[in-house]
């Protein structure tokens, strides 16, 4: 078992919805990432909160908006999203009193945009 | 532009062989992280390596971080169906929250 929970597991929605993905984690950590994996392919990071603040955004579309409510929680809210937007979106957590901290990851969402 | 390059991309083995797996880069890393997703799941982390020349054991696997901290290898002894996975190393910067990660390497062990 993951101690990064990621809901919901899988998501179906049509290119004007709105919808939101959800990551908890209670290890403490203060950094926490988003990532967006396609098939046969390795994560790619989207964006990284370091202590609830936004510290990198890797040019993500602005149809994805992060969101870092308290330490132990984190969002990514879709709207207006395009079929090539279907993937796993992976969320991840690490310390950051230093560097080279391992990090964590969730099991992932599997979205699919109609 | 891919900053880590794993070989090979897939490899499929009987249960029993050894196998390496590389990742290469031109790129200096302060750590380099190994990981193993499966199917239906996130990455797990299998090992992180920090020092330059360093090697670590886990069971049967064993990794080695290059001497300059711009490669990295993993090799497998005595694979077992259980090693079937996506393999990923992932390099961090110096002074940066950015994971990079690598190609990937596909492996699958046949009983």
């Amino acid at each position: 078992d993951t101690e990064v929970t990621q809901t919901p597991k899988h998501l179906v929605m049509g290119m004007t919805n709105k919808k939101s993905l959800k990551c908890e984690q209670h290890m403490g950590h203060r950094a926490m990432y988003w990532y967006k994996q396609k098939a046969k392919k390795p994560p790619e990071l989207m964006f990284v909160y370091s202590y609830e603040k936004l510290s990198i955004n890797e040019s993500v579309p602005s149809r994805f908006s992060p969101e870092c409510p308290n330490s132990s929680l984190l969002n990514l809210h879709l709207h207006a999203l395009q079929p090539e937007d279907s993937a796993l979106y992976l969320c991840a957590s690490s310390h950051r009193d230093s560097s080279n901290q391992p990090q964590h990851f969730g099991d992932g969402t599997r979205l699919s945009i109609l | 532009t891919q900053l880590l390059e794993q070989s090979p991309q897939f490899l499929s083995i009987q249960e029993g062989e050894n196998l390496t797996v590389y990742c290469n880069s031109s790129s200096v890393f302060s750590s380099l992280q190994w990981y193993r997703q499966e199917p239906g799941e996130g990455p797990v982390l299998l090992v992180t390596v920090v020092t330059g020349g360093e090697v670590k054991k886990l069971k049967r696997l064993t990794f080695q971080f290059g001497d300059a901290r711009k490669d990295s290898s993993l090799h497998i002894t005595a694979a077992q169906p259980g090693d079937t996975g996506l393999y990923l190393c992932a390099g961090e910067f110096y002074n940066t929250d950015k994971l990079i990660f690598g190609t990937g390497t596909r492996l699958q062990v046949f009983p």
